[in-house]
Formats: structure tokens, sequence, C-alpha cells
């Protein structure tokens, strides 16, 4: 069974700053999906980011933007430019190309100090 | 373009009373749909999934069951409410058929905050 583990319960970071929230997993299929989903305090789930892994490139979207390394199971978020706006549960999430379900980490919480 | 409904927002039950939240999708057809709850500050647990109508995959025994009744309607129920249920309930569906950047992303509800008192 596929695990997801991100080692940082809790992050801050000053606004303007940049911070990188980390995530591992585990699995043994070598074709899968990536994500990295916020939860403001409205506790809306919304996706950041997503990233396939027979894809080299890490994914960017705006301030976001992936350090994915497959051989090290490793798929950490980079905030750049941190706004107030980012203060969020922040959820990392693997999903099998041949499955149905979704793989949630415990989330980091990430605070965006003014 | 797809959106997904999901109702109650807020509810407050006392103990033994029955529950049912409801979600439903529009603009797809055949989508994956799920249930998920997430007790205050903490992470996701996935309750039950649906590739079909009719088809239904428990993954946490309790005090809760799921429906399926049509294509884009996922129900979430329980006969006899329990403090322990108390929580967020997020309903999500994906597609795998779904092309481009959609593609196998789940996608949420604004989720049900249910109460039991």
């Amino acid at each position: 069974a596929q695990t997801v583990t991100q080692s940082q319960p809790e992050m801050s970071v000053q606004e303007a700053e940049t911070v990188t929230l980390s995530c591992t997993y585990d699995t043994s299929e070598s074709n899968y999906y990536l994500f990295w989903y916020k939860q403001p305090p409205s506790r809306q789930m919304i996706l950041v980011i997503r990233q396939e892994a027979y894809k080299q490139q890490n994914a960017t979207e705006n301030r976001f933007s992936v350090n994915f390394q497959k051989a090290a199971k490793s798929f950490s978020l980079k905030i750049s430019d941190s706004q107030l706006g980012d203060t969020a549960m922040y959820f990392c999430a693997f999903m099998s190309n041949y499955g149905q379900n979704f793989v949630f980490g415990p989330g980091t919480r990430l605070s965006v100090l003014p | 373009s797809q959106t997904i409904h999901q109702w109650p927002a807020t509810l407050v039950q006392p103990v033994g009373s029955p529950l049912s939240l409801e979600c439903t999708v529009e603009g797809t057809s055949n989508p994956n749909l799920y249930w998920y709850r997430q007790a205050a500050g903490r992470g996701l647990q996935l309750l039950f999934y649906s590739v079909g109508i009719g088809q239904i995959s428990s993954e946490v025994p309790q005090n809760l069951s799921a429906s399926r009744p049509q294509d884009r309607q996922f129900i979430l129920s329980s006969k006899k409410l329990l403090l322990s249920d108390s929580g967020f309930y997020l309903c999500a569906w994906n597609s795998l058929t779904q092309g481009g950047s959609g593609a196998n992303v789940l996608t949420f509800g604004a989720g049900s905050r249910l109460t039991v008192l």
C-alpha cells in the first residue's frame, strides 16, 4: 500500500520570503500522480499543483513549484514570495495511475507572518 | 465546466438522530465519487468511494453508509449518529478519462460541518 509522509506538522515564514514544504511517499509503481492541495481557514480544498511521475520536468504554477525526485520518492513544494493568503494547511497526495484511490499525507500547517 | 455541490454546509444533530449529506456533480458523466472525513486540525480519512451507480467501496468500518442512486449523486447516511461522527465531511470527484490538465485531479466540494451533541 502506498503511504505519504509530511514530516513538518507546522511551519512559518515571513511575508515575501520563500518556504519549502517536504513530502515523501512510498510506492512500488512506476507511473503515478502527485499533488499538493491547500486548505485555507475556509476549509475548501484547493489544488495547488500536480506532477505526473513520467515527466522529468518539475511542475510550476506561478509562485508555486515542486522539486520532484523520483528515485528518492520525494516531492517538495516551494512557495516563493509568500503572501498572507498562503496561510493554510498543505496536503501532499499520491494517486496511482491504475486506481481510483488518493492517499493523503497528514498535512503541514503553514503560517505566513506579516 | 464541471461543478460539485455539497449540502448542507452546516448541521447540528443530537446523538441517535439520522444523517443525510448529499453531493452532486454537474458537467461530467460517470465520475468517481468520494466521501472523506476530517477531524479538527487533522488529515483526510477516506470513508467511501464509488466508481459507478450502486458500486460503493467502504474503507473504514463505522456507523456510516453511502449510496449512489444516480450517476452524479452521492449520499452519506447514518441511521443513528454517535458523538464520534462529528467532523468535517468532504465530497470529491475525479475522472480517469477526463483529458487535459484536469485529468486525474481530485476536485472537492465546499464541505459539510457536522456537530453531534
